[in-house]
């Protein structure tokens, strides 16, 4: 089965620190993964998109990276800041389907304390 | 470019309630979706259609649940009769095409408390 899994569920981080997500995948034939953050009572934002043909992706303070063999992502986010208090969600595009459907983990809640 | 838009943006029905949920997606997105995310859980596609056309609507409880978008733009998602376990936000998200390179783009959701 085909499932996407993210550790840990919630973090809580002082403001400055840097931080890192992971997220874990069970198939390494994948299109693509990409990073959502989820504001509570809004929809997604596409924070990062990894090809499956890169390593690693980077915007501003995000910096994600991606090695299929491991079947893993990272998200690293540096100097976090109150701002980024958001759910982060990992979406992988699994290939063999016809439709390229998003398989998404459970989140990880992280809160960044001023 | 306007994003995404959803309406309501909250609804409270009673179980064995209908309830019916509207998407406008990005103008020219030719692929549109629906999700459910129940609390604590990641987004699970319901149904996504390519112009008007179902491509994959397997995780749809056809028994309760449709939905349509018959002239290729505005989609209506309905819920009859609902159940207790439907609480969920239900997102709707376009792209502009299917292919794996297109980035999704969500709407804010609607949120469904069923009572």
């Amino acid at each position: 089965k085909q499932e996407v899994t993210q550790i840990p569920a919630a973090l809580s981080v002082p403001e400055g620190e840097n931080l890192v997500l992971n997220c874990s995948f069970t198939d390494s034939a994948i299109y693509n993964l990409q990073w959502f953050r989820q504001d509570p009572g809004k929809g997604l934002t596409s924070l990062l998109l990894i090809q499956s043909s890169q390593r690693e992706q980077t915007s501003g303070r995000l910096n994600a990276s991606l090695d299929k063999s491991s079947g893993r992502s990272t998200l690293y986010i540096a100097a976090s800041q109150p701002g980024d208090s958001a759910t982060y969600l990992c979406a992988v595009r699994y290939s063999g389907g016809s439709n390229y459907k998003l398989t998404f983990g459970k989140g990880t809640l992280l809160t960044v304390n001023p | 470019e306007a994003g995404v838009a959803q309406s309501p943006r909250y609804k409270i029905i009673e179980k064995r309630q209908s309830v019916a949920f509207w998407c406008n997606p990005i103008s020219g997105h030719a692929t549109l979706y629906w999700y459910q995310q129940i609390l604590g859980q990641g987004p699970k596609l319901l149904i996504q259609f390519q112009n008007n056309g179902v491509v994959d609507d397997s995780q749809l409880p056809k028994d309760r649940f449709s939905a349509e978008r018959l002239k290729g733009v505005d989609s209506t998602l309905k819920i009859q009769p609902a159940k207790l376990e439907d609480s969920a936000v239900y997102l709707c998200a376009s792209s502009a095409g299917t292919a794996s390179f297109y980035e999704q783009y969500f709407g804010p959701g609607t949120r469904l408390t069923v009572t």
